[in-house]
């Protein structure tokens, strides 16, 4: 049973432009969401979080939506650099402490 | 070295094996955790510690046994390896300071079963 789903394996974007990355979940009692970028062969580093009662969270170039009616949160990177190529996870945290993940989407920013 | 570290990076071992993957964290951070990542399942946890001695299942701890008898270490053991644990294993660790707050991961170690 899958609690948190990035349902699109891959994604292509050019460079400058916008890159959307999106995820879902099943259960309302998480608190937390994180995005964390993996490139090959390194540990998953975090990138960006959003508390459960916000509905927007911004860093620099990445911005994080949350809807909690549709259970669906969103990475968008604005603008795309090349360096922004990897594989991008979603995850939710529950108050037992344990980060429940999703299958990732491999971003590709091509220049 | 500061942070998190697991040896080795790569690891080959035959069916039937014991083998034990060593995690270390600097940080006194009270949590850990194992995570495997497979194409196809992201990544998913074993097996995660609130603090030395509690340790907890996760979503696929069969086949595993972990311990923390100190704080900065957490082995992860295979008692008798099979093919379908060849995968990438990750360690982590997060403070207890709120519920926010990320988990640094480990480098990784590349686990083939033959």
């Amino acid at each position: 049973d899958q609690q948190v789903k990035q349902n699109s394996p891959s994604l292509s974007v050019q460079e400058g432009r916008i890159s959307i990355l999106n995820c879902d979940y099943t259960n309302s009692m998480f608190d937390y969401f994180l995005w964390y970028k993996k490139y090959p062969a390194e540990g998953p580093t975090f990138l960006i979080s959003i508390s459960s009662i916000k509905d927007k969270n911004e860093d620099g170039r990445f911005t994080v939506f949350l809807n909690k009616s549709a259970k669906h949160l969103s990475l968008h990177i604005v603008p795309s650099q090349p360096g922004d190529s990897a594989v991008y996870f979603c995850a939710a945290f529950s108050g037992t402490y344990k980060y429940i993940f999703g299958t990732g989407t491999r971003l590709k920013v091509l220049a | 070295d500061a942070g998190i570290t697991q040896s080795p990076r790569y690891k080959i071992t035959e069916t039937g094996r014991q083998v034990t993957l060593m995690c270390h964290q600097t940080w006194s951070h009270s949590y850990m955790f194992w995570y495997r990542q497979d194409l196809g399942h992201g990544l998913r946890l074993i097996y995660y510690s609130a603090a030395a001695d509690i340790t907890d299942k996760g979503e696929v701890p069969d086949g595993y046994v972990v311990s923390r008898s100190k704080t900065e270490n957490f082995p992860l053991t295979l008692e008798s390896a099979t093919r379908s644990q060849t995968s990438v294993y990750f360690c982590a660790s997060r403070t207890d300071r709120g519920l926010g707050t990320e988990a640094f991961f480990g480098q990784g170690t590349r686990l083939t079963v033959v």
